[in-house]
């Protein structure tokens, strides 16, 4: 079955902090891969995905993802965060060419401070 | 205009009644999808359904029926409602494909007293 580890529970930065936020999945096969963000009160939106191609796929808000296969890894990174990405990251695998089933890690929850 | 709307936004309401939840996108999309975040923020698929039809039902709890009238609407309706049912509720949609990304509704915040 698939599966999906976020590692980082809580993570506390200050303004124009690096970020990386980890993201590992179990699964064999062809996967897709996302991150969706989730601003308080707010619905999940996607912040970037990844499904071939260059493994280093860039979002909105100047977020950027690396697929790395070997590690089964997909990394969130930001060069230098802001007080509004306060919010709520998944990391979300779904398996092969017409999945129906979006699998999430647990989240992290970042509070970026002034 | 809203992609994917859900109706309630907010709904209080006592163990053992019988309560709906409304999703409707206008995406064109073929596939929808409901989701169940309990108060530690995690993410659950309960459902989804492509043209209508249940693909996946991950052993939810069958006081849960979800019913879809035509792909643009999938809603939820919950019997004998319970304690543990307290959670927000996230309708999603998305084009048929693994790659396909999914758009989600505003959630509906269930709460039983």
């Amino acid at each position: 079955a698939q599966s999906v580890s976020q590692h980082n529970h809580h993570v506390i930065l200050s303004e124009a902090a690096s970020l990386e936020l980890g993201c590992n999945y179990s699964y064999g096969g062809t996967v897709n891969l996302f991150w969706y963000v989730q601003y308080p009160g707010q619905h999940l939106q996607l912040l970037l995905k990844y499904f071939s191609g260059d493994p280093l796929v860039k979002g909105i808000k100047g977020f950027e993802a690396e697929f790395i296969k070997s590690k089964f890894s997909f990394n969130l990174r930001k060069p230098s965060v802001q007080w509004s990405d306060t919010a709520e990251y998944f990391c979300a695998v779904n398996a092969g060419d017409s999945s129906y089933k979006l699998i999430f890690g647990s989240g992290t929850r970042l509070l970026v401070r002034p | 205009d809203t992609a994917v709307s859900q109706t309630p936004k907010y709904l209080v309401t006592q163990m053992g009644n019988d309560k709906s939840i409304k999703c409707e996108q206008n995406l064109g999309h073929d596939t929808m999808y409901w989701y169940k975040q309990d108060s530690k923020k995690f993410l659950k698929i309960m459902f989804s359904y492509n043209n209508k039809e249940l693909i996946i039902n991950e052993t939810v709890p069958n006081r849960f029926s979800p019913k879809s009238p035509d792909k643009a609407h999938l809603n939820l309706h919950i019997n004998s409602l319970e304690l543990g049912d307290s959670a927000v509720y996230f309708c999603a949609s998305s084009h048929v494909g693994g790659n396909s990304e999914a758009f989600f509704g505003q959630g509906t915040r269930l709460t039983v007293v």
